[in-house]
């Protein structure tokens, strides 16, 4: 998992309630990734920030929002307007091995909507 | 948009067996990388094989790429139970064009189990 902690590990969401995913990296990277990972499926990218300030959308941005004011820190908001917000949610950053970017994952946080 | 898929989707063998599994993919890649996952955790990485690449090798990984088919292949030899996890292709792709950065598009996964 590296320097990339998630936390919580399980979260319990009641409908209509907004819900903040912690993502932390100490690993000096500039960009970080937040995907969703659904039984059975591989994962999707929700949003991406190559750097501190800025964020692009994903493929399925829709009742997400993030915010990337530090380097270290890239926390997610699924809101209200996420449909069916129960998934497993996995961030990552980017690094370098051996020249080529690649991506450090952490531990992930799953959530249930209830 | 899910570019790989990974075949087969489920690959039950004893240990000391090879574990190929296949993975597929429809567009121009810049990179095709390998991730694990043990059952409720992150993804870990296991190697990278560039599109100028034909192959890789890594401990008991070896990695093949064919752009021409559009495939890629990943085998485990002489399997450990240690190795039952999920396994991931992913596709990456230059975000524009002399970018440092490339988004990856992960598939859906081989489930392998090692029976010991």
């Amino acid at each position: 998992d590296g320097g990339i902690t998630q936390s919580p590990k399980y979260l319990f969401r009641k409908e209509g309630q907004n819900v903040t995913l912690s993502c932390e990296q100490n690993l000096n990277h500039d960009a970080m990734y937040w995907y969703r990972q659904d039984p059975g499926q591989g994962l999707r990218l929700i949003y991406y920030s190559q750097i501190v300030n800025d964020f692009q959308k994903g493929d399925i941005a829709e009742g997400y929002s993030v915010s990337r004011e530090k380097k270290e820190s890239f926390p997610l908001t699924v809101t209200s307007a996420q449909k069916n917000p129960t998934a497993f949610y996995l961030c990552a950053s980017r690094g370098r091995v051996r020249g080529t970017d690649t991506q450090y994952f952490g531990p992930g946080t799953r959530l249930t909507v209830l | 948009s899910q570019q790989g898929e990974e075949d087969p989707q489920a690959l039950s063998i004893q240990e000391g067996e090879n574990a190929t599994m296949n993975c597929s993919y429809k567009t121009s890649i810049n990179n095709l990388q390998w991730y694990r996952q043990n059952s409720g955790r992150g993804l870990v990485h296991l190697i990278l094989i560039r599109s100028n690449e034909r192959e890789k090798h890594s401990g008991r990984l070896r990695v093949t790429l064919d752009t021409s088919k559009k495939s890629s292949s990943l085998l485990i030899t002489a399997s450990r139970a240690a190795d039952t996890a999920s396994y991931f292709c992913a596709t990456g792709v230059r975000l524009y064009s002399g970018a440092g950065s490339y988004q990856l598009t992960f598939g859906k996964g081989t489930k392998l189990s090692v029976i010991p």
